[in-house]
């Protein structure tokens, strides 16, 4: 049972224009979100996150969007550029239930920014 | 200092060998974690000590055994292992439970 889905295996995008990633979850213990950026045999970077009690947080060109009534948030990369290409992982913490104390990742979006 | 280190980078070991990952923080974080990685999957959760005590087994074989020995340190102990177990490992670490996780550059295992 797949918790935190992100259903785009992949996204494409132009350098300079805005990369959107989504992820959709269904876990309602889910108190706080993150997202990850990953390249090819090395650990997740962290790079933005988000308290529930939050709808948008910002950090330079990032910005997090949460939706909790829909159980939706996604990951804006404004202007996206070349670096920007990897994998990028939505990840949830549990506040309680069988979900405590274990942050669950969803599959992963290749986001690919050309020149 | 905000690193994870993790070592050896790259492991070969036999189904018979008995080999020890290894992994180090002195960001004075008291949770830390094993993740395995399977390639174009992600992270999947293996062990939680949070205060250097096992707080999550995620129903892990025991050919896999977990070590803390204090708060920096954090071992994976691997014993009799299937190919399958080839993936890379990653450790990471966190002020506590419920806070953002940091984590190493992983192990790269390969069982023959």
């Amino acid at each position: 049972d797949q918790q935190v889905k992100q259903n785009s295996p992949s996204l494409s995008v132009q350098e300079g224009r805005i990369s959107i990633l989504n992820c959709d979850y269904t876990n309602s213990m889910f108190d706080y979100f993150l997202w990850y950026k990953k390249y090819p045999a090395e650990g997740p970077t962290f790079l933005i996150s988000i308290s529930s009690i939050k709808d948008k947080n910002e950090d330079g060109r990032f910005t997090v969007f949460l939706n909790k009534s829909a159980k939706h948030l996604s990951l804006h990369i404004v202007p996206s550029q070349p670096g920007d290409s990897a994998v990028y992982f939505c990840a949830a913490w549990g506040a309680g239930g069988t979900s405590y104390g274990k942050l669950t990742f969803g599959q992963g979006t290749i986001l690919t920014v050309h020149p | 200092d905000t690193e994870v280190t993790q070592t050896p980078k790259h492991l070969v070991m036999g189904m018979t060998n008995k080999k020890s990952l290894k992994c180090e923080q002195h960001m004075g974080h008291r949770a830390m974690y094993w993740y395995k990685q399977k390639a174009k999957k992600p992270p999947e959760l293996m062990f939680v000590y949070s205060y250097e005590k096992l707080s999550i087994n995620e129903s892990v074989p025991s050919r896999f055994s977990p070590e803390c020995p204090n708060s920096s340190l954090l071992n994976l102990h691997l014993h009799a292992l299937q190919p399958e177990d080839s993936a890379l490992y990653l450790c990471a670490s966190s002020q506590a439970l419920g806070e953002k996780l940091f984590f190493g550059s992983g192990t790269q295992l390969s069982v023959l």
